[in-house]
């Protein structure tokens, strides 16, 4: 079945750098396109990036262009999240999730069980 | 960005009730719409995808409607496993935005 694992969270100073890994399995990893989706504690979902099954587009929520880069590695099935210059607000549970269809769709059927990443001094 | 208001931001209800949560975007956003169950300390699972299409697996209890700018979410008889957060989630315009969810609570 589908299982999606991240990894690399932790706590982190403002401006420092952090690299998420989401781990894939179950499905054939190089036909579909992933998202990366966070959830800051307490509060509701925000989308974060997606990067298309061939690696060639990338998109960014405003909050974090620029700062953040979504990459993947088809050979490993493994998704990845590049967070530079980490800001409070940046703080939250990081979920790697798989678009549903082959283009993107922008419907999150699988999630990850999450990363929590904590931007503090 | 389009805005996505649900509500109620929470309901109280009991085993076997039926179970209506709205949502309403900012602007027309046809039928890309999904909804989403959420429990404490888990990952959200999707239900509903295309405003109305049933996602694998999800039980039939669950149906959504709508289309435009209003969508519901039904549950049809309120099982002890639905007690949980429910998001919605537009897909017509980017970014993908998501509703400030609505919390289903045991009464």
């Amino acid at each position: 079945q589908v299982q999606l694992v991240e990894s690399g969270g932790g706590v982190v100073q403002p401006g420092r750098s952090l690299r998420l890994s989401c781990a894939a399995s179950g499905f054939t990893f190089s036909t579909y396109g992933m998202h990366w989706v966070r959830q800051a504690p307490g509060k509701g979902l925000e989308w974060v990036a997606v990067i298309s099954y061939d690696g060639s587009n990338k998109y960014y929520v405003d909050s974090v262009k620029g700062r953040f880069t979504i990459s993947r590695d088809d050979s490993k099935n493994t998704l990845y999240m590049q967070m530079n210059s980490l800001r409070a607000e940046d703080t939250a549970v990081y979920y790697c999730a798989k678009d549903r269809d082959g283009y993107i769709s922008y419907y999150f059927d699988y999630w990850g069980q999450g990363a929590l990443v904590t931007v503090s001094s | 960005d389009i805005q996505m208001t649900q509500s109620p931001s929470s309901v109280s209800a009991s085993v076997g009730d039926r179970v209506t949560i709205t949502c309403r975007a900012s602007q027309g956003i046809s039928s890309w719409l999904a909804w989403y169950q959420q429990k404490p300390g888990k990952a959200p699972k999707l239900l509903i995808y295309a405003a109305s299409s049933l996602q694998s697996g999800v039980p039939s209890r669950f149906s959504g409607s709508g289309s435009g700018t209003d969508f519901t979410l039904t549950i049809s008889s309120l099982q002890p496993e639905d007690f949980a957060t429910y998001y919605c989630q537009q897909a017509n315009n980017f970014p993908p935005t998501f509703g400030g969810g609505t919390k289903v609570e045991i009464k």
